[in-house]
């Protein structure tokens, strides 16, 4: 099976500007999760998508949102950047079994700057 | 809340001999331990879990750790360490019911040849 893949890898841009981040997760993953990555705050929880609905959220202002679609792809969206935004975003995806949520997998990152 | 304490910032150790990476949590109920490794501008890649049974869990590459639930400990270890092996490792925690994971800040695991 494909991994989870997150677009684009890359990506600069200027503060009070607005960005899109992109997660396809892996075949059958109905579960995504979004974690913000800096050296400061470490590994940070943003909020979790299933079927179409956000579950879980993390201690994150509102200019940070997301959404799932019904392919279970998700996107998160960050208005008005701050230059503390700076970040490696993560996506990871998860099956559901009968027994609750399995393990998590992540994506490349999608490596954000504001400059 | 879940919570995550990893004491050491780096592990350096030379390579051939056991590498062992401290975490020690805080959850409500019975936790769900995992460890993940992450290389330089990569995501995270999962390495092994604990959910319940036997306390000492097999991983990927050679991987393995150990849960003790008196000390609220789940340390990882290998018993030779690779050049390879060189990286961050993070250990998190979830608790039943939520897929939300709360990670340790992080070990750079640094193997000298």
């Amino acid at each position: 099976k494909a991994g989870v893949t997150q677009t684009p890898r890359y990506l600069i841009k200027t503060r009070g500007q607005q960005v899109t981040l992109s997660c396809s997760p892996i075949s059958g993953h109905r579960s995504v999760s979004w974690y913000q990555q800096t050296p400061g705050q470490g590994l940070q929880f943003l909020f979790e998508y299933f079927s179409e609905t956000q579950r879980n959220k993390g201690n994150f202002p509102g200019r940070f949102s997301g959404r799932q679609f019904s392919n279970s792809r998700s996107e998160m969206n960050v208005s008005t950047l701050e230059l503390g935004d700076s970040a490696l975003y993560l996506c990871a995806s998860s099956p559901i079994s009968s027994a609750g949520y399995e393990t998590q997998y992540f994506g490349p990152g999608t490596r954000l700057l504001v400059l | 809340a879940q919570s995550v304490a990893q004491p050491e910032d780096q592990v350096n150790v030379a390579e051939g001999n056991p590498l062992t990476v401290k975490c020690t949590y805080s959850v409500s109920g019975n936790p769900y331990l995992f460890w993940y490794v992450q290389y330089p501008n990569r995501g995270l890649q999962f390495l092994l879990k604990y959910i319940t049974g036997d306390n000492l869990v097999k991983g990927s590459y050679g991987f393995e750790a150990e849960f003790n639930k008196s000390q609220t400990s789940f340390h990882l270890k290998k018993p030779s360490a690779l050049v390879s092996d060189s990286a961050l490792y993070f250990c998190a925690v979830r608790e039943k019911g939520n897929n939300r994971l709360a990670f340790g800040k992080g070990n750079q695991v640094v193997v000298i040849p």
